[in-house]
């Protein structure tokens, strides 16, 4: 079964840093592109970054571009979000996928929580 | 980048009706489309993918169909487990993805 859990969502202050992961299992993960995505309270969702299974390519959103960084460990299993100068905009639910065939996320994680608030 | 316009943003209908939630892209894209739904508190499940082929496990009252700009979302016979929104999504033809801004399908 395929399995996606993310941690590390906390609250913090604006300008500070966190560092999500999403522990995959029940799949082969060096063959997947994986993906993070966002959804602020009450709002829709919004793609954050892609990573390929290389490693090598990854791609952002504007409005994370320079801030946040997409990264993956093949020997743990596991898929990161490294989220500095954050911002009150970033307060979401974050999401890690796999992404699948026709590059559609077929699974996600149940999700972590990120508030930016002083 | 690539825009996707759902519509309605809303809608209400009866159990057993017959539902459309249109998806529109701002350029070609020509079947790389999909759908997903999200009930509250929940993560977003996929049902749709490259347009028309339904994810395993997913009712077959959910279809999808389109091609180009043009794509839409069709629940048969509407049930009362799908009050829930809805996403399309494309991710493809670019490195980016773009997500429609939803539509909340509400039981009568």
């Amino acid at each position: 079964e395929v399995q996606l859990v993310e941690s590390g969502g906390d609250l913090v202050q604006p300008g500070g840093s966190l560092r999500l992961s999403c522990a995959a299992s029940g799949f082969t993960f060096s063959g997947y592109r994986m993906t993070w995505v966002r959804q602020a309270p009450g709002k829709g969702l919004e793609w954050v970054a892609n990573i390929d299974q290389d490693g090598n390519g990854k791609f952002y959103v504007d409005s994370v571009k320079g801030r946040f960084t997409i990264s993956r460990d093949e020997a743990k299993n596991s898929l990161y979000l490294q989220m500095n100068s954050l911002r009150a905009e970033d307060t979401a639910v974050y999401y890690c996928a796999r992404i699948g065939g026709a590059s559609a996320f077929d699974y996600w994680g149940q999700g972590t929580l990120v508030t930016v608030s002083s | 980048d690539i825009q996707m316009t759902q519509s309605p943003s809303s809608l209400s209908a009866s159990v057993g009706d017959r539902v459309t939630i249109t998806c529109r892209a701002s350029q070609s894209i020509s079947t790389y489309l999909n759908w997903y739904q999200q009930k509250p508190g929940k993560a977003p499940k996929l049902l749709i993918y490259a347009a028309s082929s339904l994810q395993s496990g997913v009712p077959s009252r959910f279809s999808g169909s389109g091609s180009g700009t043009d794509f839409t979302l069709t629940i048969s016979r509407l049930q009362p487990e799908d009050s829930a929104i809805y996403y399309c999504q494309h991710c493809y033809s670019s490195p980016t993805c773009t997500f429609g801004q939803g539509t909340k399908v509400e039981i009568k």
